[in-house]
């Protein structure tokens, strides 16, 4: 079956843009997680999903970034007025419930 | 808070010797332990993981960890590498209501032939 999917795969911006990011959970999957990769900091959580509900949104860097996730299915990141420090690898997990996380291939962003 | 140390940032191996890659976590609720690989521009892979039960866990691969609560420990283990396993490893741990994962800083494994 189908795996996790993100779009774009690679994004370039220019700085004070705003981009939305994409991702397409595993069918059936009611858990959706955000995190971003990035060579200073790692791997970090950004925020997580139950339907269409996010009871955690402590990962997230400033008010710039917010996340939706329509349908139990679909969900957007948006980066508001990039910044340089905003580029980084943007990967989304989905679960089941406490289940294992799946992940995408992930979004590269380049702030210009 | 939880937190995951991964020891080692680099470790370079010869094809078909043994290889350990370290991972200490602290919690202080019970935890369940991930070990992910990602391959050069590709996202996370689940290689093996402990929810509960033995705590010798084996993996894809011809990976196993093996998780010792008295030194907070999951170490993975592989007794023979190949150049293809060659990539970037990361501990993860998870607790409390659902599966948020905290992430090791990860460890890069090269295999040398």
């Amino acid at each position: 079956g189908a795996g996790v999917s993100q779009s774009p795969s690679n994004k370039v911006t220019e700085k004070g843009k705003d981009v939305e990011l994409r991702c397409d959970p595993i069918s059936g999957h009611t858990a959706l997680y955000w995190y971003r990769q990035s060579l200073g900091q790692g791997l970090e959580f950004l925020i997580y999903f139950q339907g269409n509900s996010a009871p955690d949104k402590s990962g997230l860097p400033s008010d710039r970034f917010s996340a939706e996730r329509t349908g139990g299915s679909v969900s957007t990141l948006t980066i508001q007025r990039t910044q340089q420090e905003d580029s980084a690898v943007y990967l989304c997990a989905s679960s089941v419930q406490r289940d294992t996380q799946y992940f995408g291939p992930g979004t590269r962003l380049t702030v210009l | 808070a939880q937190s995951v140390t991964q020891l080692d940032s680099q470790v370079p191996v010869f094809e078909e010797a043994p290889v350990e890659l370290r991972c200490n976590y602290s919690s202080s609720v019970s935890v369940y332990l991930f070990w992910y690989v990602q391959y050069p521009n590709q996202g996370l892979q689940l290689l093996l993981k402990y929810l509960s039960g033995s705590t010798l866990v084996k993996g894809i691969n011809g990976f196993e960890a093996e998780f010792n609560k008295s030194q907070t420990s999951f170490h993975l283990r592989k007794p023979s590498v190949h150049i293809s396993d060659t990539a970037e490893y990361f501990c993860a741990v998870s607790g409390g209501g659902y599966n948020k994962l905290i992430f090791g800083a990860g460890t890069r494994l090269a295999v040398h032939p």
